[in-house]
């Protein structure tokens, strides 16, 4: 069965730091993985979509890798801003089936 | 503002109404889901809709009843609900089923 886990659950960073959001998967056959954005009683916005056959994905200053062999996936957020506090979530999709979700990385980026 | 619309953005609803979560998509997209986003759990797929079919449901109580009269419009009917079933309900939509799906902002549903 798979199960998806996000590290940390919580993380609070000032203003400018680059950080890195966690998200480890249990079978890795898996047809893409996406990580997403909540903002506090929001929808979600989609952030990056990596397919099984990549390695990496960028849109502007995020980053997301995959390493399918290891179960891992991590979101790169370079120099970053206050408008970056959310919840990033990250799920992954068997072939052909629904998204399996994390229950997602509460970010603050303090000024 | 995105390419799926919901609502109403909040409701708060007796146990004994009866009410209904409207969402539209504007993106010419064959599959429409809804989800249920409660604290400290994972999202949960309740309903999937392709072409306008029930393709899955994911034994969710007879209390939530969806209908899509057309691609471009989800409904959950929402009957003698409890106090449990305040959450987040989210709708979306994809191109195909189980392809990149595009979030709503979501219904704020409490149950009092």
């Amino acid at each position: 069965k798979q199960e998806v886990t996000q590290i940390p659950a919580a993380l609070s960073v000032p203003e400018g730091e680059n950080l890195v959001l966690n998200c480890s998967f249990t079978d890795s056959a898996i047809y893409n993985l996406q990580w997403f954005r909540q903002d506090p009683g929001k929808g979600l916005t989609s952030l990056l979509l990596i397919q099984s056959s990549q390695r990496e994905q960028t849109s502007g200053r995020l980053n997301a890798s995959l390493d399918k062999s290891s179960g891992r996936s991590t979101l790169y957020i370079a120099a970053s801003q206050p408008g970056d506090s959310a919840t990033y979530l990250c799920a992954v999709r068997p072939a052909g089936r629904k998204l399996i979700w994390g229950l997602g990385t509460s970010l603050a980026v303090n000024p | 503002e995105t390419g799926v619309t919901q609502t109403p953005r909040h409701l708060v609803m007796g146990m004994t109404n009866k009410k209904s979560l409207k969402c539209e998509q504007h993106l010419g997209h064959n599959a429409m889901y809804w989800y249920k986003q409660s604290a400290k759990k994972p999202l949960e797929l309740m309903f999937v809709y392709s072409l306008e079919e029930r393709v899955e449901n994911n034994s969710v109580p007879s209390r939530f009843s969806p209908e899509c009269p057309n691609s471009s419009h989800l409904f959950l009917h929402l009957h003698t609900l409890q106090p449990e079933d305040s959450a987040l309900y989210l709708c979306a939509s994809s191109q195909e089923e189980y392809t990149e799906a595009f979030f709503g902002q979501g219904t704020r549903l409490t149950v009092v």
